[in-house]
């Protein structure tokens, strides 16, 4: 079972700042690594596949990139909204596993 | 719209069983795969079991394997979690998630607003 393994656990950022999350993965996953959003109170939501597509609906300010073993989410302007847990989850090797999450919160 | 809504969960004790229900809306059900992911609360994500197009394969957790069981009814349009043999572990929000896009892609988006299930004597 690949493992995820995100930093920081929490990142305290202001409004306007830019916010850069990591997952690194325990081996390989090529491109196969999606990060959701979710909110306290709610379901997650797809926001990342494939390392860098963007789902449908997504805003522009976030974006994914890396492959292989580590990969970032870069939130370009962090919006009021914004501020949530991220998690990665990848598909690569059976079972579909996610990291343990990022914080991002208000400064 | 595509739309998942949850019902059932709840209490249940040890050794006992429950079950979690989805139904789906706003898209050709029968055509893909779903998905169980658990979330313990305050903790991060696990995915527990995914059921194919037309009910072609079923696939676990090595943590439930055996004692839960997924099924779908695509006449209904729906989705269920039969948890058996339940063990305090298994105290989490369940959630079920449609297959994003096309194909068998294992990403899991849009998700149902969860259902807590707790298991305590």
């Amino acid at each position: 079972e690949i493992v995820l393994t995100q930093s920081p656990a929490t990142l305290s950022l202001s409004p306007g700042e830019r916010a850069t999350l990591s997952c690194r993965a325990s081996q390989s996953v090529s491109r196969d690594l999606a990060w959701y959003q979710q909110k306290p109170g709610q379901a997650p939501r797809l926001l990342i596949y494939d390392a860098s597509n963007r789902a449908t609906g997504i805003p522009a300010r976030f974006s994914g990139s890396g492959s292989g073993t580590d990969f970032t989410l870069t939130i370009s302007s962090l919006e009021p909204e914004d501020f949530a847990v991220y998690y990665c989850q990848q598909r690569s090797n059976w079972p579909p596993t996610f990291g343990q999450g990022t914080k991002v919160e208000i400064k | 719209e595509v739309q998942l809504v949850q019902s059932g969960g709840g209490v249940g004790q040890p050794g006992g069983s429950l079950r979690v229900s989805c139904a789906a809306s706003g898209f050709s059900f029968n055509a893909y795969a779903m998905h169980w992911v658990r979330q313990a609360p305050g903790k991060g994500l696990e995915w527990v079991s995914v059921i194919g197009a037309d009910g072609s394969g079923a696939y676990y957790a090595r943590s439930v394997k055996g004692r839960f069981t997924i099924s779908r009814d695509d006449s209904k349009n729906s989705l269920y979690l039969q948890m058996n043999s339940l063990r305090i572990e298994d105290t989490a929000f369940y959630y079920c998630a449609k297959e994003f896009g096309s194909g068998s892609s294992s990403w899991f988006d849009p998700w149902g607003q969860g259902t807590l299930v707790t298991v305590s004597s």
